[in-house]
């Protein structure tokens, strides 16, 4: 299975941008790069994802690699609901059903 | 509301006694499956269901099994429970459509086995 690496942990001042990155070197063309987050006492929920393209939605952007290895969750203004645990997984034709979250990166907002 | 239901949410029994942690979904979601969240190990998948009657193993199923016989429900068993499944699990789902589905996570259920 296609696997992600992370950083264990990252700190960042509220209101400020937060870059989480994300490599997959391994990376198949028919995967998806997601992205969910965790909040304490909370289970995982969906953040974002995307193929090859840039994506933004209400919660975050996503930055894809030109040649997809590696991808950055960006955060525009962290606040300190932001503090959470995220994971970056790969969603595709063989790796769509049989998931692998690791440990994900521990974010840390200081007020 | 779209929600995945498990329950319960907190569990204390004993070595050897069986137990069944419910999943319920209300969103037509064809594709479920099951994790176990441990200190320092993540995310583990124990089994996932493409759809009624289709399971598979995921990383960690030894001592588990699941069944899916309705599309809405996915319940994990522990026949015969031991300390080492001791652990917050969670029940997941999302469309068929895996390859981009989100995935909807239930509050988890945190299981201590003595």
């Amino acid at each position: 299975d296609a696997k992600t690496t992370q950083p264990n942990s990252m700190e960042s001042n509220e209101e400020e941008p937060v870059h989480l990155p994300c490599n997959h070197s391994t990376i198949s063309g028919t995967d998806y790069i997601h992205w969910y987050r965790q909040l304490p006492s909370q289970g995982p929920e969906y953040v974002i994802h995307g193929l090859t393209s840039n994506v933004n939605n209400r919660m975050a952007s996503l930055a894809i690699a030109e040649d997809r290895k590696s991808s950055t969750l960006i955060l525009h203004r962290a606040t300190l609901r932001d503090a959470a645990v995220y994971y970056c997984i790969l969603r595709g034709e063989t790796s769509g059903s049989r998931l692998t979250f690791g440990e994900g990166t521990q974010l840390t907002v200081n007020p | 509301e779209a929600q995945v239901t498990q329950n319960p949410r907190y569990l204390i029994t004993v070595t050897g006694k069986k137990l069944t942690v419910t999943c319920s979904q209300n969103m037509n979601h064809e594709y479920m499956s099951w994790y176990r969240q441990d200190p320092g190990l993540g995310l583990r998948q124990i089994y996932y269901s493409m759809n009624v009657e289709v399971t598979d193993k995921g990383d960690v199923p030894e001592g588990y099994k699941v069944s899916r016989k309705e599309k809405r429900n996915f319940p994990l068993i522990l026949e015969s429970p031991s300390p080492n499944q001791t652990s917050l699990y969670f029940c997941a789902s999302s469309p068929r459509t895996v390859n981009t589905g989100e995935l909807f996570f239930g509050e988890g259920s945190r299981l201590t086995v003595l």
